[in-house]
Formats: structure tokens, C-alpha cells, sequence
């Protein structure tokens, strides 16, 4: 069983409109949360991290955790042909002391529509 | 900034032949990943090292070996490798763990198996 979930598998937004992105863990070990962006040929790169409860918004950017229900989401205002891209969700799992290793979810595919 | 370098980008076998993938990085990272990522099916963790000479299994180390001999250089072979196999391996480091510190990926290598 997939550890990270994310919904939905592809979406498509005008240009200047809203994405949201959706992830879901079924483990409870995972405390912490990220969101990397990979744009065709390209390695992942982080977006952003999220730790707390609660927003956390980087510019045009807003991810939201929900420890609780280990739900996480990411919204994306104002989106940009250029934000086009494969996202994921991935879950931090520890190793020892401050080292983990990262589980990916499938990802999600955004279209922005010019 | 420093970057990951994977070595080569493009890799054609064929069937049995045992491959070999090579990864530098120059941010003086202590921990180390590889990833292979499918179509449709996100980036799954195949080995992962937390310092020089160190190697742990990911979920998908079967067919694999993994080598760390220096902190710079991680790589990883592919032992026999499968008829029609199609994957993009990932490397990828960091320097304060996954757990509060951002993966960072080189490009990838692209494998095709005839």
C-alpha cells in the first residue's frame, strides 16, 4: 500500500486561477511533510516544507498540515504556465537523529492553461 | 550553491548486462540517495547513505549494489538488468537530514534496456 497518497493524479487550471493539490499518510511515524516540483527533464526541487499544524504560505504559495488526520495540501494562487509541472507529497521518515529518508507519493501532474 | 552531478545521462544495456550509474555532488553533503522514478508510479527509495563507506537498503535494493567510497561520490549499479526496463534514477543529498533538511537532485539518468 501506497504510504503517501496524493489526489488528484492530473489538473487543469486557467491561467491566473487557483490549484490545489491534496496528500494523504497513512503512517503516523512521518513528521514532516514536503512539497517538491519537477518540470519535464528535470530533478525534483523542494517548494516547501511544512512541520506545524496549520498554513504556511511562501508567495503565491500555501501548503496546510492537519496532523491529526495526516492530510496535507498545497494551493497554488495566481498560477503561472510556467508552474506547469509534476508535484509530490513526500512524507519524512526517521532514520537516527536528524537523518531521514523521504517517501514520495505517485505525484500529480498541473496543467496551467495560458 | 553547489549541484549534483549524474553521470551518464542516457545509458542503453541490454538484457543481463550489469550497469553502472555514478553520482558527484559538491555541497559537502554528508547523506546521500538514489531513486528510481517509473511513469505513474512516483520516485521509490532503492539505496541511501549516511556518510562516507555507510550504505543502507531503500524498498527497492533488490537488483541493486550501491557503493560510497568517498563523501563527494555515491553510485549505484544495476546488477543484471531487465529486458524492456525503461526507469529515470535520481540521485540526490543533504546535508541536515531529510527529516528538516531539503533533498537536493541532480537531473537524473535515464536507463533503456534492449
Amino acid at each position: 500500500q501506497q504510504k503517501v497518497q496524493q489526489s488528484p493524479e492530473s489538473l487543469s487550471v486557467p491561467e491566473g486561477g487557483m490549484a490545489s493539490l491534496n496528500c494523504t499518510s497513512s503512517d503516523r511515524n512521518f513528521q514532516y511533510f514536503w512539497w517538491y516540483r519537477q518540470h519535464s527533464g528535470e530533478g525534483p526541487k523542494a517548494l516547501m516544507s511544512i512541520f506545524s499544524d496549520g498554513d504556511k504560505k511562501e508567495g503565491r504559495f500555501t501548503a496546510h498540515l492537519n496532523k491529526a488526520s495526516l492530510h496535507v495540501s498545497l494551493h497554488i494562487r495566481d498560477s503561472q504556465p510556467s508552474d506547469s509541472a509534476l508535484y509530490f507529497c513526500a512524507a519524512s521518515e526517521p532514520i537516527t537523529g536528524n537523518t531521514g529518508k523521504l517517501i514520495f507519493g505517485l505525484g500529480t501532474t498541473l496543467q496551467v492553461q495560458p | 550553491g553547489g549541484i549534483i552531478t549524474q553521470t551518464p545521462k542516457f545509458l542503453i544495456g541490454q538484457e543481463g548486462q550489469k550497469l553502472t550509474l555514478k553520482c558527484q555532488q559538491n555541497f559537502n553533503h554528508d547523506t546521500m540517495y538514489w531513486y528510481r522514478q517509473d511513469s505513474g508510479k512516483g520516485l521509490r527509495l532503492i539505496y541511501y547513505s549516511i556518510t562516507e563507506n555507510d550504505l543502507q537498503k531503500g524498498d527497492l535494493s533488490e537488483g541493486y549494489d550501491a557503493s560510497r567510497e568517498k563523501k563527494s561520490s555515491f553510485s549505484l549499479t544495476v546488477t543484471s538488468a531487465q529486458k524492456n526496463e525503461m526507469a529515470v534514477f535520481l540521485c540526490a543529498s543533504t546535508g541536515l537530514g531529510a527529516n528538516t533538511g531539503q533533498l537536493y537532485f541532480g537531473e537524473g539518468s535515464k536507463l533503456t534496456v534492449l
